[in-house]
């Protein structure tokens, strides 16, 4: 089965740049989505189809997807990112959905 | 206003079954595919199961196939997870969402706010 790999954790001050990664073999030829999770709270979509952001989604959240990774990037990071993160992608060569481990985002 | 609001469950010995629903509400059933969703405690998100908006086409994550079924019911504007042979392993919270279009991509722009089910005797 398809195997999505993300570090567990990234840390980042306010006001830079945080970028979270997903792994995967070829994930370029796939589209990734990327949901942010408070706890407590259900996820939250922020970015669909590679780099396409849900209205409400702050421009600060972009992502990118090519070869064997796909990158979440926060821009002048604020306190209230922090949450987890998590990549998922439709494997269609076995009809399935896969999420990454998660990336525990701590601005410091 | 998009709402999911799921029900159904609970505490189940090992070997018990249960079925979820997710009462949908703010847009055209049946015209998005919807997916269910777990998390266990401290963990991380698992999808477990999708179903097209016509209901023609449903998966299943290899974890749950055999044992669990999705169906939804489009005049009702709702979402059922029937779970058979329940396993402690299938301790969880459950998410409901809703996915992009028909098509399933499992790209949930919208998400109920789980119900918990706990397996254990």
């Amino acid at each position: 089965s398809y195997v999505l790999t993300q570090p567990p954790s990234v840390s980042v001050a306010p006001g830079k740049t945080a970028r979270i990664t997903c792994g995967g073999n070829n994930i370029g030829s796939k589209s990734v989505h990327w949901y942010q999770q408070k706890p407590g709270q259900a996820p939250v979509l922020v970015i669909y189809y590679d780099s396409d952001r849900p209205s409400g989604i702050p421009e600060r959240f972009s992502g990118s997807n090519s070869g064997n990774t796909a990158t979440l990037t926060i821009s002048r990071v604020e306190a209230g990112d922090e949450a987890d993160y998590y990549c998922q992608v439709w494997d269609s060569s076995s009809d399935q959905g896969v999420f990454g481990g998660g990336t525990k985002l701590t601005v410091l | 206003e998009v709402q999911l609001v799921e029900s159904g469950g609970g505490l189940v010995q090992p070997g018990g079954s249960l079925r979820l629903s997710c009462a949908a509400s703010g847009f055209t059933f049946s015209s998005y595919a919807m997916s269910w969703v777990r998390q266990a405690p401290g963990k991380g998100l698992e999808w477990v199961s999708a179903i097209s908006g016509s209901g023609g086409s449903t998966y299943y994550a290899d974890s749950v196939k055999g044992r669990f079924t999705i169906s939804r019911d489009n005049s009702k504007n709702t979402l059922y997870l029937q779970m058979n042979s329940l396993r402690a392993e299938d301790t969880a919270v459950y998410y409901c969402a809703k996915d992009l279009g028909d098509i399933v991509v499992v790209a949930g722009d919208y998400w109920g706010q789980g119900t918990l089910v706990t397996v254990s005797s």
